[in-house]
Parts: C-alpha cells; structure tokens; sequence
C-alpha cells in the first residue's frame, strides 16, 4: 500500500527566505510525482510535476526534486513571499492505478 | 472561463436528504476524477471516467454514492440519504489522457470543489 508522508506538518517563516517541504513515499513503482498548492476553502493548483525518470523540475522560485529509490521529493521555494502562503500538498501516481494518492500536506504561513 | 467548474460550491443538506453536485471539465480532456478531502487531510480517491466509463470506484465510494458521466462531458456525483460523515469538500478534476498510454506526464486540472455539511 503506498503511503505519501508530508513533513513538516506547518511552517511559519519571515519573507524573504528560502524554504524546503519534504514530501516521502513508501512505494518507488511511480509513474510520477506532483505538488500541487491550495488555498483555504480552494481546489488545487498544480505547481509541478516530475517523471519518475526526472530528477527534478523548475518553474520560477519553485523548484522540486525527486529520488525514487529513496521514496523522496522535496520542494525547494526561493526568497518566499507572503502570497505563497497556502497548503502545500505532494501526490504520487502509481503503477498500475489511475488515481493520485496524495499526503497530508504542509500549511505554509509567510508573514511580512 | 476554461477550467474545471463545480457547482455548488457550498451545499448545506439536513441528514437523510439527496444531494447532487456537478463537475464541469476542461472541455477537450477525456479523463474525469472525482475526490474528497476532509479538513487537514489531503485528497481521496473516489471514482473516475475515461470518456462516459465508469473504470474504478473506491472503496471509500458506498452504495449511497453513485456518479455519471452521460456523453463523456460534465459529470455528476450523487449521495443519497446524506450521513455526517459525508461532510467533506467534494473535487472534481479532469485531465487528457492519452490513449494506450500510461499515466507518466498526465496534469490533473482541479475545479474549486463543492463543500458539504450535512446537519
């Protein structure tokens, strides 16, 4: 059974600084794995995605890495600002299933 | 607007009652899931379709729930004699899958979800 573990649970830090959220799985038969962000009350966004032959993905300050053998992904956010405030959620797909299984995610507060 | 809608986005139901919520994809993406996320957890698998076919339902999904996607296009998701438990945030998200191949680079595009509380 693939299980997908967030850690931290929060993080609360001052602007401008960069941060890691850590995101691992129990299970390395993966097509893919992504981070997606939420908003309260909101659906998801995706942020990006890596295949499971990737070692990682950029898009602006985000960038998110992944090591299958290892069962983890961290997504690396650069000089953070008070909008990226938001739930921050990883999601695996596994083989031979068509459905994402997500974690629990990590509630990122960046205060001014 | 081209991104996935869902209506309503809020549903306040008394115990017992039916309710029905609907999704709206991304018109040409073949692939419609549904999810459900209760607070500080993440997502849950329900059901999906590829095209009009109902191709995997999860265990969570139980005889009161049942869900349709006449002609391949918006979808509905039903619960009948609505329980508390059922109070979650309702997702629905679509994608292109293609076809005979697997699920390597296939982005899930989420609708704002329809909120639950049964009373």
């Amino acid at each position: 059974k693939q299980e997908v573990t967030q850690i931290p649970a929060a993080l609360s830090v001052p602007e401008g600084e960069n941060l890691v959220l850590n995101c691992s799985f129990t299970d390395s038969a993966i097509y893919n794995l992504q981070w997606f962000r939420q908003d309260p009350g909101k659906g998801l966004t995706s942020l990006l995605l890596i295949q499971s032959s990737q070692r990682e993905q950029t898009s602006g300050r985000l960038n998110a890495s992944l090591d299958k053998s290892s069962g983890r992904s961290t997504l690396y956010i650069a000089a953070s600002q008070p909008g990226d405030s938001a739930t921050y959620l990883c999601a695996v797909s596994r083989y031979n299933t068509d459905k994402l299984i997500f974690g629990t995610g990590t509630r990122l507060q960046v205060f001014p | 607007d081209t991104g996935v809608s869902q209506n309503p986005r809020h549903k306040i139901t008394k115990r017992g009652q039916n309710v029905t919520f609907r999704c709206d994809p991304i018109s040409e993406h073949n692939r419609l899931y549904w999810y459900r996320q209760t607070l500080g957890q993440g997502p849950e698998f329900l059901t999906y379709f590829q095209n009009e076919a109902q191709l995997e339902k999860s265990r969570l999904l139980s005889d009161r729930f049942s869900a349709e996607r006449p002609k391949g296009s918006f979808s509905t998701l039903e619960i009948q004699r609505t329980e508390q438990g059922d109070s979650a945030m309702y997702l629905c998200a679509s994608s292109f899958r293609v076809p005979e191949e697997a699920a390597i680079n296939e982005k899930l595009f989420f609708g704002s979800g329809t909120q639950l509380s049964v009373l």
